[in-house]
C-alpha cells in the first residue's frame, strides 16, 4: 500500500478563497482523522470519522471548515472562505479499529 | 481530552543514548505510541507497546512502559544526528477511536 495519501502537497491562496484538502486512507482502515499542526498550537486533532461517519468534530474551529468522507477510500477537509491564521500544515491519517495511526505526509497551507 | 505530556526539547551528544519521557493520564490506554516528524515531514511511526507489556525493544529503540505511575519513555542507543526530529508520544483508549498526542520533544543530536 502507498500509504495515506494527501493531496495537495502545498497549497498558497489568497485570504477569502475556498480551499479543499484532500486524502486518500489506507485500504481496510476504518478511521479518518484530520489534523491541524502550527507551531503556536502544536498538532490538533479537527475531525475524525469512523466507518465513513463524523463522530467527533468538536476541534472544527469555526463554521468556516467543514470535512466529508463520502466513501471509505475518499475524504475532503475545505475551508470557506480561507484566512490567514488558516495557514498551517493538516495531516490526514487512518487507523484500523481505532490502532496504529498512520499519517499523510501533510498539506502545508498558507493563505495570504 | 485527555492529557499527554512531554519536555520541549532534548539536546544530546552523538553516540550517547537519548531518553525521551512521556506522561499520560488515561488509565484504560491500550496502545501508546511514539511518532517520529523530521522537518517538513509528516509523522512517522517509530514503535508502539500494548498496555500489557513492560518494554519492547526494537534495534536502538527501547520503550519502557510504568503502568503505575503512567510513564512511558524512548530511549535511543548511540544517537546519530539523523535522530535529530521531534518525537510525539501518544495514546489511544480503550472506550472509542481516538487519539491523543503529546507537545512533541524536540531532540537535537550534537556532533
Amino acid at each position: 500500500d502507498a500509504g495515506v495519501i494527501q493531496s495537495p502537497r502545498h497549497e498558497v491562496t489568497e485570504m477569502g478563497q475556498e480551499v479543499t484538502l484532500r486524502c486518500k486512507p489506507i485500504s481496510g482502515h476504518n478511521s479518518l482523522f484530520w489534523y491541524r499542526q502550527t507551531m503556536m498550537r502544536g498538532l490538533e486533532l479537527l475531525i475524525y470519522f469512523n466507518n465513513n461517519v463524523p463522530i467527533d468534530d468538536s476541534g472544527m474551529p469555526e463554521d468556516r471548515f467543514s470535512a466529508k468522507m463520502p466513501n471509505a477510500s475518499f475524504s475532503t477537509l475545505k475551508i470557506q472562505p480561507s484566512e490567514p491564521r488558516d495557514s498551517a500544515v493538516y495531516f490526514c491519517a487512518s487507523t484500523i479499529h481505532g490502532q496504529v495511526a498512520i499519517f499523510g505526509q501533510g498539506t502545508r497551507l498558507t493563505v495570504v | 481530552g485527555e492529557d499527554v505530556e512531554q519536555s520541549l526539547f532534548l539536546s544530546v551528544r552523538e553516540g550517547d543514548s537519548s531518553v525521551i519521557n512521556c506522561t499520560y493520564t488515561d488509565s484504560s490506554s491500550t496502545y501508546l505510541y511514539w511518532y517520529k516528524q523530521e522537518p517538513g515531514a509528516g509523522l512517522q511511526l517509530l514503535t508502539y507497546i500494548f498496555s500489557n507489556m513492560d518494554m519492547k525493544q526494537d534495534q536502538r529503540l527501547t520503550v519502557l512502559l510504568n503502568k503505575k505511575d503512567k510513564h512511558l519513555s524512548l530511549r535511543i542507543a548511540d544517537t546519530q544526528t539523523g535522530d535529530s526530529a521531534i518525537y510525539f508520544c501518544a495514546e489511544s483508549p480503550n472506550t472509542g477511536n481516538q487519539f491523543y498526542f503529546g507537545t512533541g520533544t524536540s531532540l537535537t543530536v550534537i556532533p
